[in-house]
């Protein structure tokens, strides 16, 4: 079964870091670009960061841009988004994306979520 | 930065036909994706490449766009289909980034 499961979120302090993981199983990881979609509590959907398959291309929201990181080990099947110097509009439920065509970075679809992980920042 | 207009809502009946519309500059000229999302769940690709089904979704789903407007046809409604609908394209005037539209709510009556 293909699935993406995310892990690492919690309760946070204003100005910490937070590095979130998400596990791949059931298809060829190291084949497909990553992202990051977050939506914040009674939110719409927004994308946060990607990354292709090689990590030779890396974009981010400019919401998060300096703040946050990207990265992914394919010897793990695992993606990671490190985020530092958080803000209480970083309160969200993270989800981890796969795009759907291998080897493609932008302009396909996301086509498998995963359920999310939820960050709360509060003091 | 690119930005995508929705509808806050969109009401029909069951059995009756629902549009779902999202607007951007020339977004006849890029790929457009729809996303469905129920209340405490994942998003689930509906539409992909502006008229393309994923396995498993219904043929009563289907896409177009045209000049400014692209549009989500839900046709003979029921109730299971009432959900959030988020449009997505891609910004990739200089790096590639991801742009989803504010949803729709599908209500159905």
């Amino acid at each position: 079964e293909v699935q993406l499961v995310e892990s690492g979120g919690g309760l946070v302090q204003p100005g910490r870091s937070l590095r979130l993981s998400c596990t791949a199983s059931g298809f060829t990881f190291d084949d497909y670009a990553m992202h990051w979609v977050r939506q914040g509590p009674g939110k719409g959907l927004e994308w946060v960061s990607g990354i292709s398959w090689e990590s030779g291309s890396l974009s981010y929201a400019d919401a998060v841009k300096g703040r946050f990181t990207i990265s992914r080990d394919n010897a793990k099947n695992s993606l990671y988004l490190q985020m530092n110097s958080l803000t209480v509009e970083d309160m969200a439920l993270y989800y981890c994306a796969r795009q759907s065509i291998k080897y493609a970075y932008g302009d396909d679809a996301f086509d498998i979520w995963g359920q999310g992980t939820l960050v709360t920042v509060s003091s | 930065s690119y930005v995508l207009t929705q509808p806050p809502s969109v009401s029909v009946a069951p059995g009756k036909t629902a549009r779902i519309t999202c607007g951007g500059n020339n977004i006849g000229i890029k790929s457009v994706h729809w996303y469905q999302q129920k209340p405490g769940q994942a998003p689930v690709l509906v539409m992909y490449f502006d008229s393309d089904r994923p396995s498993g979704i219904p043929e009563r789903f289907s896409g177009s766009t045209s000049g400014n407007t692209a549009t989500l046809t839900v046709s003979g409604v029921e109730a299971g289909d009432e959900a959030d609908y988020y449009c997505q394209v891609w910004d990739s005037s200089g790096v590639h980034r991801g742009v989803f539209g504010g949803g729709t709510r599908l209500t159905v009556l």
